[in-house]
Protein backbone atom coordinates (compact mmCIF):
# COMPACT_ATOMS: atom_id res chain seq x y z
CA UNK A 1 0.00 0.00 0.00
CA UNK A 2 0.69 3.73 0.06
CA UNK A 3 1.84 4.32 3.35
CA UNK A 4 2.13 1.85 7.08
CA UNK A 5 -1.53 0.37 7.49
CA UNK A 6 -2.24 -0.41 11.41
CA UNK A 7 -5.26 -2.18 13.03
CA UNK A 8 -7.27 -2.21 14.53
CA UNK A 9 -7.47 1.84 15.14
CA UNK A 10 -8.86 1.07 18.66
CA UNK A 11 -9.35 -1.64 21.04
CA UNK A 12 -10.90 -1.99 23.88
CA UNK A 13 -10.18 -5.31 26.43
CA UNK A 14 -10.53 -6.79 29.51
CA UNK A 15 -7.95 -6.81 31.77
CA UNK A 16 -6.30 -10.70 31.14
CA UNK A 17 -7.23 -10.70 28.03
CA UNK A 18 -4.59 -11.11 25.13
CA UNK A 19 -4.60 -8.82 22.31
CA UNK A 20 -3.20 -8.88 18.74
CA UNK A 21 -2.19 -5.50 16.93
CA UNK A 22 -0.78 -5.63 13.12
CA UNK A 23 0.94 -3.70 11.10
CA UNK A 24 1.48 -3.57 7.50
CA UNK A 25 4.55 -1.97 6.70
CA UNK A 26 5.57 -0.30 3.00
CA UNK A 27 6.13 -2.58 0.70
CA UNK A 28 10.01 -2.75 0.24
CA UNK A 29 10.90 -1.32 3.75
CA UNK A 30 13.38 -3.91 5.41
CA UNK A 31 12.94 -2.36 8.98
CA UNK A 32 9.84 -2.17 11.00
CA UNK A 33 9.79 -0.80 14.23
CA UNK A 34 7.19 -0.67 17.35
CA UNK A 35 7.08 1.52 19.60
CA UNK A 36 4.74 2.93 22.65
CA UNK A 37 3.16 5.88 23.08
CA UNK A 38 1.29 6.38 26.80
CA UNK A 39 -0.81 9.67 27.09
CA UNK A 40 1.07 12.76 27.70
CA UNK A 41 4.47 10.69 27.02
CA UNK A 42 7.03 10.25 24.35
CA UNK A 43 8.03 7.65 22.08
CA UNK A 44 8.88 3.88 24.07
CA UNK A 45 11.04 1.94 21.56
CA UNK A 46 9.72 -1.78 21.70
CA UNK A 47 11.01 -3.90 19.24
CA UNK A 48 12.94 -3.56 15.77
CA UNK A 49 13.50 -6.29 12.76
CA UNK A 50 15.57 -5.43 10.12
CA UNK A 51 15.67 -7.52 7.18
CA UNK A 52 16.95 -11.55 8.63
CA UNK A 53 18.86 -10.31 10.93
CA UNK A 54 17.77 -11.24 14.75
CA UNK A 55 15.22 -8.51 15.79
CA UNK A 56 16.27 -6.04 18.58
CA UNK A 57 13.83 -6.78 21.39
CA UNK A 58 15.51 -4.66 24.04
CA UNK A 59 12.60 -2.21 24.46
CA UNK A 60 9.54 -5.12 25.52
CA UNK A 61 9.05 -4.26 28.96
CA UNK A 62 7.99 -7.79 29.76
CA UNK A 63 7.36 -11.20 28.68
CA UNK A 64 3.65 -10.50 27.93
CA UNK A 65 4.92 -8.86 24.93
CA UNK A 66 6.31 -10.50 21.91
CA UNK A 67 6.61 -9.89 18.33
CA UNK A 68 6.71 -11.71 14.66
CA UNK A 69 7.41 -10.83 11.25
CA UNK A 70 6.87 -12.87 8.47
CA UNK A 71 9.72 -12.19 5.72
CA UNK A 72 10.21 -8.59 5.20
CA UNK A 73 6.13 -7.92 5.45
CA UNK A 74 3.72 -7.71 7.91
CA UNK A 75 4.35 -8.01 12.02
CA UNK A 76 2.15 -8.61 14.66
CA UNK A 77 2.37 -7.27 18.46
CA UNK A 78 0.89 -9.55 21.10
CA UNK A 79 0.25 -8.63 24.22
CA UNK A 80 -1.03 -11.48 26.65
CA UNK A 81 -2.87 -11.10 29.97
CA UNK A 82 -2.78 -7.53 29.48
CA UNK A 83 -2.97 -5.15 32.57
CA UNK A 84 -4.67 -1.24 32.45
CA UNK A 85 -0.64 0.04 32.15
CA UNK A 86 -0.74 -1.50 28.78
CA UNK A 87 -3.19 1.21 27.44
CA UNK A 88 -1.25 3.22 25.10
CA UNK A 89 -1.36 3.99 21.69
CA UNK A 90 0.79 1.59 19.74
CA UNK A 91 3.19 2.66 16.60
CA UNK A 92 4.41 0.79 14.19
CA UNK A 93 7.22 2.53 11.35
CA UNK A 94 8.98 1.41 8.43
CA UNK A 95 12.10 2.27 6.73
CA UNK A 96 14.02 1.45 3.70
CA UNK A 97 17.20 2.12 5.41
CA UNK A 98 19.52 -0.84 4.49
CA UNK A 99 22.48 -2.24 7.02
CA UNK A 100 24.91 0.13 7.64
CA UNK A 101 25.12 4.03 6.58
CA UNK A 102 23.91 3.84 3.27
CA UNK A 103 20.20 4.92 3.87
CA UNK A 104 19.70 8.02 5.26
CA UNK A 105 16.57 5.99 7.46
CA UNK A 106 13.35 8.22 7.60
CA UNK A 107 10.87 6.40 9.00
CA UNK A 108 7.34 6.10 8.08
CA UNK A 109 4.61 5.93 10.35
CA UNK A 110 1.25 4.24 10.71
CA UNK A 111 -1.28 6.12 12.42
CA UNK A 112 -1.70 3.55 15.63
CA UNK A 113 -3.36 1.02 17.51
CA UNK A 114 -5.11 2.47 20.41
CA UNK A 115 -5.28 0.06 23.18
CA UNK A 116 -7.40 0.30 26.18
CA UNK A 117 -7.53 -1.84 28.89
CA UNK A 118 -10.43 -1.71 31.49
CA UNK B 1 24.95 5.30 23.65
CA UNK B 2 23.57 7.52 21.47
CA UNK B 3 20.21 9.62 22.75
CA UNK B 4 19.07 12.98 22.51
CA UNK B 5 17.90 15.45 25.07
CA UNK B 6 14.64 17.67 24.93
CA UNK B 7 14.74 20.02 27.75
CA UNK B 8 10.91 20.86 29.09
CA UNK B 9 8.10 19.32 28.34
CA UNK B 10 5.83 22.42 27.04
CA UNK B 11 6.59 25.28 24.78
CA UNK B 12 4.01 28.03 24.39
CA UNK B 13 4.37 31.04 21.99
CA UNK B 14 2.16 33.64 20.17
CA UNK B 15 1.17 33.64 17.16
CA UNK B 16 3.66 35.05 14.49
CA UNK B 17 6.30 34.94 17.26
CA UNK B 18 9.58 32.93 16.66
CA UNK B 19 9.64 29.05 17.56
CA UNK B 20 12.78 27.55 18.98
CA UNK B 21 12.44 23.83 20.18
CA UNK B 22 15.34 22.42 21.56
CA UNK B 23 17.19 18.95 21.08
CA UNK B 24 20.28 18.16 22.32
CA UNK B 25 22.29 14.50 21.44
CA UNK B 26 24.96 11.88 22.65
CA UNK B 27 26.32 9.94 20.08
CA UNK B 28 29.99 8.50 19.69
CA UNK B 29 30.10 8.64 16.07
CA UNK B 30 28.26 11.31 13.49
CA UNK B 31 25.06 10.86 13.62
CA UNK B 32 21.93 11.31 12.02
CA UNK B 33 19.15 13.84 13.32
CA UNK B 34 15.71 14.03 13.01
CA UNK B 35 12.77 16.23 13.76
CA UNK B 36 9.24 14.47 13.97
CA UNK B 37 5.74 16.47 14.20
CA UNK B 38 2.84 14.82 15.64
CA UNK B 39 -0.67 16.43 15.15
CA UNK B 40 -3.69 15.75 17.36
CA UNK B 41 -4.81 12.31 16.69
CA UNK B 42 -2.84 11.75 14.10
CA UNK B 43 0.84 9.59 13.61
CA UNK B 44 4.01 10.74 13.33
CA UNK B 45 5.52 12.51 10.08
CA UNK B 46 8.87 13.67 9.19
CA UNK B 47 9.66 17.51 9.17
CA UNK B 48 13.51 17.44 8.39
CA UNK B 49 16.50 15.40 8.90
CA UNK B 50 20.44 15.96 9.05
CA UNK B 51 22.87 13.51 7.28
CA UNK B 52 26.01 15.02 7.46
CA UNK B 53 25.21 17.39 4.36
CA UNK B 54 24.57 21.22 4.92
CA UNK B 55 24.32 21.40 8.85
CA UNK B 56 21.63 23.75 8.37
CA UNK B 57 18.40 21.87 7.18
CA UNK B 58 15.23 22.89 5.95
CA UNK B 59 12.05 21.16 6.23
CA UNK B 60 8.44 21.50 5.73
CA UNK B 61 6.28 24.08 6.97
CA UNK B 62 8.72 26.83 7.10
CA UNK B 63 10.73 25.04 10.08
CA UNK B 64 14.27 24.75 9.80
CA UNK B 65 17.32 23.08 12.44
CA UNK B 66 20.80 23.47 12.29
CA UNK B 67 23.14 20.82 13.00
CA UNK B 68 26.04 22.29 15.76
CA UNK B 69 28.73 19.59 16.65
CA UNK B 70 30.71 21.73 19.24
CA UNK B 71 27.34 22.13 20.98
CA UNK B 72 25.76 18.95 19.88
CA UNK B 73 22.66 20.25 19.22
CA UNK B 74 20.00 20.19 16.75
CA UNK B 75 17.65 22.86 18.24
CA UNK B 76 14.09 23.23 15.80
CA UNK B 77 13.28 26.69 14.52
CA UNK B 78 10.21 28.64 12.74
CA UNK B 79 10.55 32.35 12.41
CA UNK B 80 7.00 32.84 12.74
CA UNK B 81 4.57 30.60 14.24
CA UNK B 82 1.35 29.87 12.92
CA UNK B 83 -1.75 28.51 14.92
CA UNK B 84 -1.66 25.12 12.52
CA UNK B 85 2.06 24.30 13.94
CA UNK B 86 0.31 23.24 16.89
CA UNK B 87 1.72 20.03 17.78
CA UNK B 88 4.10 17.13 19.58
CA UNK B 89 7.49 17.58 18.01
CA UNK B 90 10.05 14.97 18.97
CA UNK B 91 13.54 14.72 18.19
CA UNK B 92 15.71 11.35 17.17
CA UNK B 93 18.74 9.95 16.24
CA UNK B 94 19.85 7.20 14.51
CA UNK B 95 22.46 5.28 15.15
CA UNK B 96 24.41 2.08 13.84
CA UNK B 97 25.64 -1.07 15.08
CA UNK B 98 26.59 -3.77 13.25
CA UNK B 99 23.94 -4.79 10.84
CA UNK B 100 21.51 -3.05 13.15
CA UNK B 101 20.20 0.46 12.58
CA UNK B 102 17.79 2.07 15.56
CA UNK B 103 16.17 5.02 15.72
CA UNK B 104 15.87 6.92 19.28
CA UNK B 105 13.65 9.73 20.03
CA UNK B 106 13.37 12.00 22.99
CA UNK B 107 10.25 12.41 24.59
CA UNK B 108 8.98 15.12 23.03
CA UNK B 109 8.28 18.96 23.04
CA UNK B 110 3.86 19.96 22.95
CA UNK B 111 4.31 23.32 21.01
CA UNK B 112 0.92 25.54 21.93
CA UNK B 113 -0.10 28.71 19.97
CA UNK B 114 -1.84 31.17 21.49
CA UNK B 115 -3.57 33.67 18.88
Amino acid sequence: GAGVSQSPSNKVTEKGKDVELRCDPISGHTALYWYRQRLGQGLEFLIYFQGNSAPDKSGLPSDRFSAERTGESVSTLTIQRTQQEDSAVYLCASSSVPSGRAGTGELFFGEGSRLTVL
Amino acid sequence: AQSVTQLGSHVSVSEGALVLLRCNYSSSVPPYLFWYVQYPNQGLQLLLKYTSAATLVKGINGFEAEFKKSETSFHLTKPSAHMSDAAEYFCAVRHFTGANSKLTFGKGITLSVRP
